[in-house]
């Protein structure tokens, strides 16, 4: 039951598209489509933004995106804007367990 | 609309349990859709899913290998809550404190988060 694993931070200027990856393994990422993306501002809750892999909660921007290869999910922000300034966590379900990722500092230049 | 209402002290001292309720509105704890879920969150570790138990027919406990000997997570029919309970605290323990409403790993509603400081 090991954490998935992020990227600690990465940056983008406004307008451009990051990728945030979140690797993990068969019996997780890679077993499942079961794989949510969280936004987290501090002092919130965090917020859903992604689930079941690509789908989107009805209010979340289609900037946001997700994809699954492998193991490997992602998460891409489109046109950057300085609001999306936030921790984004990857998690998925892991059988009896629900695993998170160690979170990704997204900074907008 | 789902809504979850955080209970519980915010300082707890070493060695002591750690008791937390989350009260349920627009839902029910006995779904057969939904688990009910703990995570907290510190600088340290991020956010950390604790566990959660969910109604098909008969209760479920699921909890993480890191705390599963000393967490217990309760259902409140009668109240329409649930609960948390962490065993021999430390300052490790320090957190923000979430429950949330699970449905196949998305979750979509929140409590408000309670900080929970573990110190004498």
């Amino acid at each position: 039951q090991s954490a998935l694993t992020q990227p600690r931070s990465v940056s983008g200027s406004p307008g451009q598209s990051v990728t945030i990856s979140c690797t993990g393994t068969s019996s997780d990422v890679g077993g499942y489509n079961y794989v949510s993306w969280y936004q987290h501002r501090p002092g919130k809750a965090p917020k859903l933004i992604i689930y079941g892999v690509s789908q989107r909660p009805s209010g979340v921007p289609d900037r946001f995106s997700g994809s699954k290869s492998g193991s490997t999910a992602s998460l891409t922000i489109s046109g950057l804007q300085a609001e999306d300034e936030a921790d984004y966590y990857c998690c998925s379900y892991a059988g009896s367990f629900v695993v998170f990722g160690g979170g990704t500092k997204l900074t907008v230049l | 609309q789902v809504q979850l209402q955080q209970s519980g002290p915010g300082l707890v001292k070493p060695s002591q349990t750690l008791s937390l309720t989350c009260a349920i509105s627009g839902d029910s704890v006995t779904s057969n859709l939904a688990a009910w879920s703990w995570i907290r969150q510190s600088p340290s570790r991020g956010l950390e899913w604790l566990g959660r138990t969910y109604y098909r027919s008969k209760w479920y406990y699921d909890y993480a290998i890191s705390v599963k000997s000393r967490i217990t997570i309760n259902p409140d029919t009668s109240k329409n809550q649930f609960s948390l309970q962490l065993n021999s605290v430390t300052p490790e323990d320090t957190a923000v404190y979430y429950c949330a409403r699970d449905l196949s790993t998305a979750m979509g509603d929140w409590g408000q988060g309670t900080l929970v400081t573990v110190s004498s």
